[in-house]
């Protein structure tokens, strides 16, 4: 069975410092992609970065990155130059190569961003 | 379309009601996606078409959930004699039809069911 951990229900930043979102997860797949997402208020789930298990380098885009353990079981998202814009609800995913057909989501970290 | 288009956006139904959602994928996506999200936690999946085929739909609660997707494209997400545990956030998303690890979704805005 595959599970999500996210152990922060809130977080608040200021503007402009970064923060970092816990996210462990659990799996027995031998491959699995991870994945974050950002909801706002208006409800869409925005995809924001991927990081594959096998992947040699921690994922980056942009002001994102994804600080990946392996033995840990760990993929945190670091949010640098945090900006108003990002006050959102953030979930972590997962997709296991035994089963490509689904994601499997935490429950979710909200986060407030004040100037 | 550019998006992912879900309809109606709110939905208020009494108890035993049926009701349907729809949705409307990119264009050209072949796989489509029903996710149920219940207030403060993380979406659940509910069923995954590719196509017109639903490959996988164990994810549906009970036989009161139907979806379908009789040409390929639009999609429609039935629930019969709605109960109150039924509202939830009901999320569509649609992908090329690329089914790596990496590929990843594009979601709608969701339709909210409140059942009273």
């Amino acid at each position: 069975a595959q599970k999500i951990t996210q152990t922060q229900p809130g977080m608040f930043v200021q503007e402009k410092e970064a923060v970092t979102l816990d996210c462990t997860y659990d799996t027995s797949d031998p491959s699995y992609g991870l994945f974050w997402y950002k909801q706002p208020s208006s409800g869409e789930m925005i995809f924001l970065i991927y990081q594959g298990s096998y992947d040699q380098q921690n994922a980056t885009e942009g002001r994102y990155s994804l600080n990946f353990q392996k033995a840990r079981k760990s993929a945190n998202l670091v949010i640098s130059a945090s900006q108003l814009g990002d006050s959102a609800m953030y979930f972590c995913a997962m997709r296991g190569q035994l089963n490509t057909d689904r994601l499997i989501f935490g429950t979710g970290t909200r986060l407030q961003v004040f100037p | 379309g550019a998006g992912v288009s879900q309809s109606p956006r709110y939905k208020v139904a009494k108890r035993g009601q049926d009701v349907a959602l729809r949705c409307d994928p990119i264009s050209g996506h072949v796989s489509l996606f029903w996710y149920q999200q219940a207030l403060g936690q993380g979406p659940e999946f509910l069923t995954y078409f590719q196509n017109e085929a639903q490959l996988d739909k164990s994810g549906l609660p009970s036989d009161r959930f139907f979806a379908e997707r009789p040409e390929g494209s639009v999609s429609t997400l039935k629930i019969q004699r709605t109960q109150q545990e039924d509202s939830a956030v009901y999320l569509c998303a649609s992908s090329s039809g690329d089914r790596g690890l990496s590929s990843s979704y594009t979601f709608g805005s969701g339709t909210r069911l409140t059942v009273v």
